[in-house]
């Protein structure tokens, strides 16, 4: 079966712009997380969707950072006017139910800002 | 939130020896996860083991769980060069789950 999607997998802006980054997740999981992974550190959290709950935002390292996901299925994470110290790779993971459950990670977006 | 932190940050043995990372966390848990993630690719999920549970085994992989010393590890045995990677545990927390930085393994041929 279809695992997590994320696009697009690379993406190089410039300074100032804004980007927005995509996650699939596994048809009927009601959890999706966003990480980041900056070069040579661990996964840092960002944000944690649970079914119609509102979302666990308190991994989001600035206002810049924004996150929706419509009809409880896609997510996007939307980063407003990017600085260099964005560029990272961005992993989008969903669960069956919960943080209790396994999560299935996509192959996750590469930021380079320029 | 509380993150599960691995130890060694590095760890780098021969082809065939054995490999051991360990991972300590804060609070009650109810599960604990290892994954590993090669360079420059996503994450992939080596095993979970519950709260109740104290070992593990899934092929070459061993995880302990030790809930009162609130620490976890992960025994690779005969290792390989393809073992090479990064490995990350995370905890649960009720309703949250956060990865630590990373236990860096390479296997030299």
């Amino acid at each position: 079966g279809a695992g997590v999607s994320q696009s697009p997998s690379n993406k190089v802006t410039e300074k100032g712009k804004d980007v927005e980054l995509r996650c699939d997740p596994i048809s009927g999981h009601t959890a999706l997380y966003w990480y980041r992974q900056s070069l040579g550190q661990g996964l840092e959290f960002l944000i944690y969707f649970q079914g119609n709950s509102a979302p666990d935002k308190s991994g989001l390292p600035s206002d810049r950072f924004s996150a929706e996901r419509t009809g409880g299925s896609v997510s996007t994470l939307t980063i407003q006017r990017t600085q260099q110290e964005d560029s990272a790779v961005y992993l989008c993971a969903s669960s069956l139910g919960g943080a209790v459950d396994e999560q299935f990670f996509g192959p996750g977006t590469r930021l380079t800002v320029l | 939130s509380q993150q599960g932190e691995e130890d060694p940050q590095a760890l780098s043995i021969q082809e065939g020896e054995n490999a051991t990372m360990n991972c300590s966390y804060k609070t009650s848990i109810n599960n604990l996860q290892w994954y590993r993630q090669n360079s420059g690719r996503g994450l992939v999920h080596l095993i979970l083991i519950r709260s109740n549970e104290r070992e593990k085994h899934s092929g070459r992989l061993r995880v302990t769980l030790d809930t009162s010393k609130k620490s976890s590890s992960l025994l690779i045995t005969a290792s390989r060069a393809a073992d090479t990677a990064s490995y990350f545990c995370a905890t649960d927390d009720i309703n949250d789950m956060r990865f630590g930085a990373g236990t860096r393994l390479t296997v030299k041929p």
